[in-house]
């Protein structure tokens, strides 16, 4: 069965203080890795895919990377409007439904 | 481009009533979901349709019925609804692997 287990569950940093949120799977066959940003009271927000291992893909601030085993989530510098839920999900090769995970609420102070 | 719409936005029911949730996307997208998002146990998906015209179920299908009336408009009906239903409820349409939600509908149910 497919699973998707993200670490921690909550994070508060200083902004400007760099720092990861990783995500753990477990697929028989990955089709593809998905992060989305979830801010209170929206839907989730569509971020990045990543295909394969040793993928990399970024945007502002954020910097998504994937091992065969789990995927981080960078984040450098970040300021207080990157506070938000990020959300981890998988999709197994042949499925046509995402399996996510619980999110990590990332919280940056000013 | 609205991209993914839901109505209502908010919706209060007493046990055993129903209703049916509404969900348009205008980009043209084959494949479409609904969720439901607890605290603690993330997105789980009820049922999905991967064209117009099919529709199979999620991890969580009980309690719910959907219809695929056209290629844009996939809605939720709860025939009798029960305190165990309270939740947001999320739509989403999919293109190349990658999903786009819709702002979600709070239901509760009394």
């Amino acid at each position: 069965e497919d699973q998707v287990t993200q670490s921690p569950e909550a994070l508060r940093l200083q902004e400007g203080e760099s720092s990861s949120l990783n995500c753990s799977y477990t697929v028989s066959g990955l089709r593809g890795l998905f992060w989305y940003r979830q801010d209170p009271g929206k839907g989730p927000e569509f971020l990045f895919t990543l295909y394969s291992a040793g993928e990399e893909k970024e945007k502002e601030r954020l910097k998504a990377t994937l091992t065969k085993k789990e995927s981080f989530l960078h984040i450098t510098a970040p300021k207080p409007e990157d506070s938000a839920t990020y959300l981890c999900a998988v999709q197994d090769q042949g499925a046509q439904k995402l399996v996510f995970g619980q999110g990590t609420r990332l919280t940056i102070n000013p | 481009n609205a991209g993914v719409t839901q109505t209502p936005k908010f919706q209060v029911l007493k046990t055993g009533q129903s209703m049916t949730l509404q969900c348009a996307q205008d980009m043209n997208h084959n494949s479409m979901y609904w969720y439901r998002q607890d605290p603690g146990m993330g997105l789980r998906l009820i049922y999905y349709s991967a064209s117009e015209g099919t529709t199979d179920k999620g991890e969580v299908p009980n309690g719910y019925n959907v219809s695929r009336l056209n290629k844009r408009e996939f809605s939720l009906r709860l025939e009798s609804a029960a305190p165990s239903q309270t939740s947001v409820y999320f739509c989403a349409s999919n293109i190349n692997y990658e999903q786009y939600f819709g702002p979600g509908t709070r239901l509760t149910v009394t």
